[in-house]
């Protein structure tokens, strides 16, 4: 069964507004998430390193203030896209970080389009 | 910063015939891992190798890694339709889980 689970799969919203993302750790607690962001027929590209307690910690060239990272519990990181814009479109996937670093599990992934 | 460039970028096979991959990257690392990703699906994890490690085998995959090149290869022996998807290298330099992903292979089998 699913390890990690992330939703909502697929969202649509209007350009100006703001979308929250969830990843859920399932069968473990989970202190650290990883949050992807993946263009069409791209690769991915790590945006931020989500640490339960305390703040995110951001790539290089990702907007804190745009993509705010929030990881309140052990179970559960989220990702919210604030004033969405249509570039802001691609497939955003989180990756929990496993007991073992032989585990990996990634989120199902969401599909977000901003019109 | 993106430092994994697969190739081919794209592959056709007949169904039944193997299929190989190829990763190359730039740094050190701890370990380099392989995904499969069906269209506009989440990531299926292969395999892990490590750095210490030069092959490793999974069912009908067999991963080889050379770190004196900075490369790895990924064979999928006798494919299956199943099997078309995206492929992903991706390296894990500090061994902490952070991962920089390869630019992919898109494969089809043609059955």
């Amino acid at each position: 069964g699913a390890v990690v689970s992330q939703h909502p799969s697929r969202v649509i919203c209007k350009s100006g507004t703001s979308v929250k993302i969830e990843c859920r750790s399932l069968d473990f607690q989970a202190t650290t998430m990883f949050w992807y962001r993946q263009f069409p027929k791209k690769s991915l590209m790590l945006m931020a390193t989500s640490n339960e307690g305390s703040k995110a910690t951001y790539e290089q060239g990702v907007e804190k203030d745009k993509f705010l990272i929030n990881h309140a519990s052990l179970t559960l990181s989220t990702l919210t896209v604030t004033s969405a814009h249509p570039e802001d479109s691609s497939f955003y996937i989180c990756k929990v970080r496993g007991l073992t670093n032989t585990e990996a599990f990634f989120g199902q992934g969401t599909r977000l389009t901003v019109v | 910063s993106q430092q994994g460039e697969e190739d081919p970028q794209a592959l056709s096979i007949q169904e039944g015939e193997n299929a190989t991959m190829n990763c190359s990257y730039k740094t050190s690392i701890n370990n380099l891992q392989w995904y499969r990703q069906n269209s506009g699906r989440g990531l299926v994890h292969l395999i892990l190798i490590r750095s210490n490690e030069r092959e490793k085998h999974s069912g009908r995959l067999r991963v080889t890694l050379d770190t004196s090149k900075k490369s790895s290869s990924l064979l999928i022996t006798a494919s299956r339709a199943a099997d078309t998807a995206s492929y992903f290298c991706a390296t894990d330099a500090g061994g902490n889980e952070k991962l920089t992903f390869g630019t992919g292979t898109r494969l089809t089998i043609i059955p």
